[in-house]
């Protein structure tokens, strides 16, 4: 089936270490996004990459490292400098983004990330 | 950044329409208007979406006013699954994608 896939589902971290959370879509898609949701907020965006080899930070970039060195990949590594990482992390994906794009977002089923 | 406004909560009754109302006074001329709903740790889904007219699928209908400065989400019919936060989103031209803190949506039965 078409989507987007996250991994892991669940993910602890010890403090001082970093991590890094998959997302994989099948849907030919071009533009990919990182989102940091904590518990009762909205979506913030960190990282979006437009097209392969080029990503630019979001909102809340800090503390946090992207690549998209594959179409259909786009991982985000929590660094150490990202000082409270306990949220619940969503990657999404669109076919194009550009002043006329009216292009639906898919988004991956989650992941949770705990720092003990 | 084409930033949204929502009211932070509305409550509806099983099987009444709901009416979702959305301010988007700096969206651009080109930006769409999206709608998508999130259950408790899910990601979002897709609603609906539109530049200036009225639209309708199986889900829902989006209303857009004439000036673009707001838009409505109508439920028509609502059920206990329509139970959700629901964001209303505009497309910036530089490609993010912006949040707002979206409408928690509860339905009595």
């Amino acid at each position: 089936d078409g989507g987007i896939t996250q991994s892991p589902k669940y993910l602890f971290r010890k403090e001082g270490q970093n991590v890094t959370l998959s997302c994989e879509q099948n849907l030919n898609h071009d533009a990919m996004y990182w989102y940091r949701q904590d518990p009762g907020q909205g979506l913030r965006l960190i990282y979006y990459s437009q097209i392969v080899n080029d990503f630019q930070k979001g909102d809340i970039a800090e503390g946090y490292s992207v690549s998209r060195e594959k179409k259909e990949s786009f991982p985000l590594t929590v660094t150490s400098a990202q000082k409270n990482p306990t949220a619940f992390y969503l990657c999404a994906s669109s076919s194009g983004t550009g002043p006329y794009s009216g292009n639906t977002i898919y988004f991956g089923e989650g992941s949770w990330l705990t720092v003990v | 950044d084409a930033k949204t406004t929502q009211p932070n909560s509305m409550e509806s009754n099983e099987e009444e329409p709901v009416h979702l109302p959305c301010n988007h006074s700096t969206i651009s001329g080109t930006d769409y208007i999206h709608w998508y709903r999130q259950l408790p740790s899910q990601g979002p889904e897709y609603v609906i979406h539109g530049l200036t007219s009225n639209v309708n699928n199986r889900m829902a209908s989006l209303a857009i006013a004439e000036d673009r400065k707001s838009s409505t989400l109508i439920l028509h019919r609502a059920t206990l699954r329509d139970a959700a936060v629901y964001y209303c989103m505009a497309y910036n031209q530089g490609g993010k994608l912006i949040f707002g803190q979206g409408t928690e949506l509860s339905v009595k039965p």
